[in-house]
């Protein structure tokens, strides 16, 4: 079976820090991946999407990068973090991006910035 | 633009049954998906319809119709752990998803 990890659960850091979130996928091949921020009381915001290793398409243009070095690894990352970047960080994979394919989502990464 | 609207909060009763309503307008429309997400966690995957008409699926349904751009999920007998957001999110003609910001449902006992 399918699996998908995302770490850390939950980071606090300073303006100006850099950030690093990982996102693997287990049990299958060529996923599709997503990082979605989840701003409170807001629905999900797209970040970034890829459908293959070094491809990388972004949804909204600001500090943040996405890299996947690997099939089923995906990276969120920023050189210097600003306020307005807390949020609840999902990861997310899919097999195929059309019809009924189901986003199946990592636990998150709750992002604190001070 | 593209917009999803649901009800920011709604309150129901234990054991009763609640209608979550969503509409959309979007560029497209490749099928409507329903989440469930309990606070601080990820979401997860209740019902997706493409077709108009009603989708049972034990204590939780989901209708479409596309002709007025509008869905809703039913939870009957509500429990507990149903308290919860419930999220809309509409597949559109780019094979994009677009997500409504959720209704916070509450359960009372």
């Amino acid at each position: 079976s399918q699996t998908i990890h995302q770490w850390p659960a939950t980071l606090v850091q300073p303006v100006g820090s850099p950030l690093s979130l990982e996102c693997t996928v287990e049990g299958t091949s060529n996923p599709n991946l997503y990082w979605y921020r989840q701003a409170a009381g807001r629905g999900l915001q797209l970040l970034f999407y890829s459908v293959g290793i070094g491809q990388i398409s972004s949804e909204v243009p600001q500090n943040l990068s996405a890299s996947r070095p690997q099939d089923r690894q995906f990276i969120l990352s920023s050189k210097k973090l600003l306020l307005s970047d807390s949020g609840f960080y999902l990861c997310a994979w899919t097999q195929d991006i059309t019809g009924a394919n189901v986003l199946t989502f990592g636990a998150g990464s709750r992002l604190t910035v001070l | 633009g593209q917009n999803i609207d649901q009800p920011t909060e709604m309150t129901a009763t234990e054991g009763a049954i609640v209608q979550i309503n969503c509409t959309y307008q979007t560029s497209g429309f490749n099928g409507l998906f329903w989440y469930q997400q309990h606070a601080g966690e990820a979401p997860t995957f209740l019902s997706y319809n493409v077709l108009d008409g009603l989708e049972e699926k034990g204590r939780f349904s989901s209708f479409l119709s596309r002709s007025k751009g509008y869905s809703y999920l039913l939870l009957k007998e509500l429990q507990m752990k149903d308290s919860a957001s419930y999220l809309c999110a509409v597949l559109d003609s780019n094979y994009q998803l677009i997500w409504g910001a959720g209704t916070k449902l509450i359960i009372k006992p």
